[in-house]
């Protein structure tokens, strides 16, 4: 088992409609969750991190972690066309000086006008 | 502006021929680290650096080398370059090992022949 998963998609999603991206970890002991989005050939942006259990909004982004079952979520409200990218999600693993990122490989989101 | 600014944003070699990518950023950020991106595998972490000269092996570091003489940049060396190392690199640094989220650079798409 991957210790990042995400469904590769593409997720395609009618203009203003929710979509909704999900993100499966496999270590329990982690602590710090982020998603990014990445257009065609450019660099991943930071969209949001999360560390508790619960919902965090930011505008139209809300994550959504639930450590119990080891998944985290992103949805984005009212979807726009510009929000057609790949959304990366990373968890953070271990502890002190040994804490590592790791990078699920995406979600191909389409949304459609 | 915050940024992390990467040089060259395209480069075309040969086999052998060595080549350094600049990664400078003016954030002051402790933590600097390299990847790569390929199709299928994700992003995958070269090396990375805690502080100026402490700099340590990621999970994908043959065939590169790195040095971190100064706070604020963080070079990747190809002393020999292969045709596998063709790929799509980024830059990125962060206040703490990526627990804050990191800054990316625009990327450089190398292409080795």
């Amino acid at each position: 088992q991957k210790e990042v998963e995400q469904n590769s998609g593409p997720l395609s999603v009618p203009e203003g409609a929710i979509a909704s991206l999900n993100c499966t970890y496999s270590d329990r002991g982690s602590q710090s969750f982020f998603w990014y989005r990445q257009y065609s050939g450019k660099s991943p942006e930071l969209i949001m991190f999360i560390y508790s259990n619960g919902d965090k909004e930011d505008g139209r982004f809300t994550a959504q972690l639930n450590k119990a079952s080891q998944y985290v979520s992103l949805l984005i409200r009212d979807s726009q066309p510009s929000d057609s990218a790949t959304y990366l999600c990373a968890v953070e693993l271990g502890a002190g000086n040994n804490r590592k990122l790791i990078w699920g490989l995406g979600t191909s989101l389409a949304v459609n006008p | 502006e915050a940024q992390v600014t990467q040089n060259p944003r395209y480069l075309i070699t040969v086999t052998g021929k060595k080549l350094t990518v600049t990664c400078s950023q003016n954030m002051n950020h402790e933590y600097m680290s390299w990847y790569r991106q390929d199709p299928g595998l994700g992003l995958r972490q070269i090396y990375y650096s805690m502080n100026v000269e402490v700099t340590d092996k990621g999970d994908v570091p043959e065939g590169y080398k790195v040095s971190r003489k100064e706070k604020r940049n963080f070079p990747l060396i190809l002393e020999s370059p292969s045709p596998n190392q063709t790929s799509l690199y980024f830059c990125a640094s962060s206040l703490d090992r990526g627990s804050y989220g990191y800054t990316f650079g625009s990327g450089t798409r190398l292409t080795v022949v």
